[in-house]
């Protein structure tokens, strides 16, 4: 039974560019939720996306988007990257909301 | 607004011996209480989920406890080893308003065990 998982795990990119990673979630998980954490700090909440739309939404601006598909797999993208979005991106799914999360191992975004 | 704190920061201890990580939030509205490990640059492995109607969870070597009224929780290893150095983190699940989806995490503590 696989996990949670993500693509790519490691990514290299400029500032002003744009990027996406990708999430599946564990088998029979319908809801996912994205986390930025940057180096020695704990995970901030980007968004969590339920049947298709973004339920809840955290701190994190409107360069910030997502999607998610009827496979319940996700997207999240991030427009005119600045140096400061450089951190491991983690992807985390449950069976609702409210249930406890299951994470992937990330995806780590260097910005040069 | 809900704030999570962890102290230390980071911890090294020698093999074998017992120990203690704290961690403490400022609203006590909450759904649970959830310790994580994470080893370096890997994700978050569920180590204890705590509900808030509960006081202590235990797994094997590890026992995180819970009060809620005053806003702290521990995690507590005993006889610890080596392939416990990992980063511990905390988060909890607020009941504020429409924030149950999400995970509010500490910033971590960082614990190295020597042989």
């Amino acid at each position: 039974d696989a996990g949670v998982t993500q693509s790519p795990t490691h990514l290299i990119k400029t500032r002003g560019q744009q990027v996406t990673l990708r999430c599946s979630p564990k088998s029979g998980h319908d809801t996912v939720s994205w986390y930025q954490q940057a180096l020695g700090q704990g995970p901030q909440f980007i968004f969590q996306y339920y049947e298709e739309e973004e339920r809840q939404r955290g701190n994190f601006p409107d360069r910030f988007s997502g999607h998610q598909f009827p496979n319940y797999s996700s997207e999240l993208n991030v427009n005119a990257l600045l140096l400061g979005d450089s951190a491991l991106y983690l992807c985390a799914s449950s069976f609702g909301s409210n249930q406890p999360q299951h994470f992937g191992d990330g995806t780590r975004l260097s910005i040069l | 607004k809900q704030e999570v704190t962890q102290i230390p920061a980071a911890l090294s201890v020698p093999e074998g011996e017992n120990l203690v990580l704290n961690c403490s939030f400022t609203d006590s509205a909450i759904y649970n209480l959830q310790w994580f490990r994470q080893d370096p640059g890997k994700g978050l492995t569920s180590l204890l989920l705590i509900q808030s109607s509960q006081r202590e969870q235990t797994s094997g070597r590890l026992n995180a406890s819970l009060d809620k009224s005053s806003g702290r929780s521990t995690l507590y290893i005993a006889a610890s080893q080596p392939g416990d150095s990992a980063t511990y983190l905390c988060a909890v699940r607020s009941r504020r308003g429409n924030q149950g989806g999400k995970l509010i995490f500490g910033q971590g503590t960082e614990l190295s065990v020597k042989p």
